[in-house]
């Protein structure tokens, strides 16, 4: 079994200030660990993921995430919010050999002028 | 990099009418199709994972005969919404993954289905 927890439904940060979104998963395997991008009447677009090797992943948009087993969380950050940046984020986990993802709760991110 | 088409991104159906639904990867064989249900403001919930020319697997809790899944091909999947009412209201989204690029799905636009 596998699950994820985002910590906070809403995030507020002001334009240029650092961005940091928590994820806490747990999983009986090693896992897969991502995190999409949501706008609004949209579907879900890959920020990054981690699958093995460096634990410290670079994404798109430039975003960056950690895997840390021992926190079991994978924490997505950004130095400096853009106001492209607000949008819902979605944290997921996928065991290695397994089919489903399984995503958090989600967190809205709102960037302020 | 891989794009999966879902059509339409909105529809409006009256209620006791049947709605479907398509998932189309443009640019890989999609062996493996997922359905989501996403109410208003929360996370994305599966309902069903289907494999090309298989059955699809219902998670607990989806009424397989309202929502039906075909995989007939490995570019398209459908999810037809049978006898809809207003509770079925909702964003549903595809995903669709490839035995060549299994670590990670991707993701369709959504459709926003309202039923009056």
């Amino acid at each position: 079994a596998q699950s994820v927890t985002q910590l906070g439904s809403h995030v507020s940060v002001s334009e240029g200030a650092l961005v940091l979104l928590r994820c806490n998963y747990s999983s009986s395997v090693p896992p897969y660990l991502f995190w999409y991008v949501q706008y609004p009447n949209q579907g879900l677009q890959l920020l990054l993921k981690y699958t093995t090797g460096a634990t410290l992943v670079k994404g798109i948009n430039g975003f960056e995430a950690e895997f840390k087993k021992s926190e079991t969380s994978f924490h997505l950050t950004k130095p400096s919010a853009h106001m492209s940046d607000a949008a819902e984020y979605f944290c997921a986990v996928k065991g290695a050999a397994g089919n489903k993802l399984t995503f958090g709760g989600g967190t809205r991110v709102l960037v302020k002028p | 990099g891989a794009v999966v088409s879902q059509h339409p991104s909105r529809v409006i159906c009256k209620s006791g009418t049947s709605v479907k639904i398509e998932c189309r990867s443009l640019d890989f064989q999609a062996t493996t199709m997922f359905w989501y249900r996403q109410f208003p403001k929360q996370s994305l919930m599966l309902m069903a994972t289907s494999n090309e020319g298989s059955k699809a697997t219902y998670e607990q809790g989806v009424e397989k005969d309202k929502f039906l899944i075909n995989h007939a091909s490995l570019t398209l999947s459908t999810l037809t919404v049978t006898s809809a009412h207003p509770e079925d209201s909702s964003f549903y989204i595809c995903s669709a993954r490839s035995r060549r690029m299994n670590t990670e799905a991707f993701f369709g636009q959504g459709t926003r289905l309202t039923v009056v």
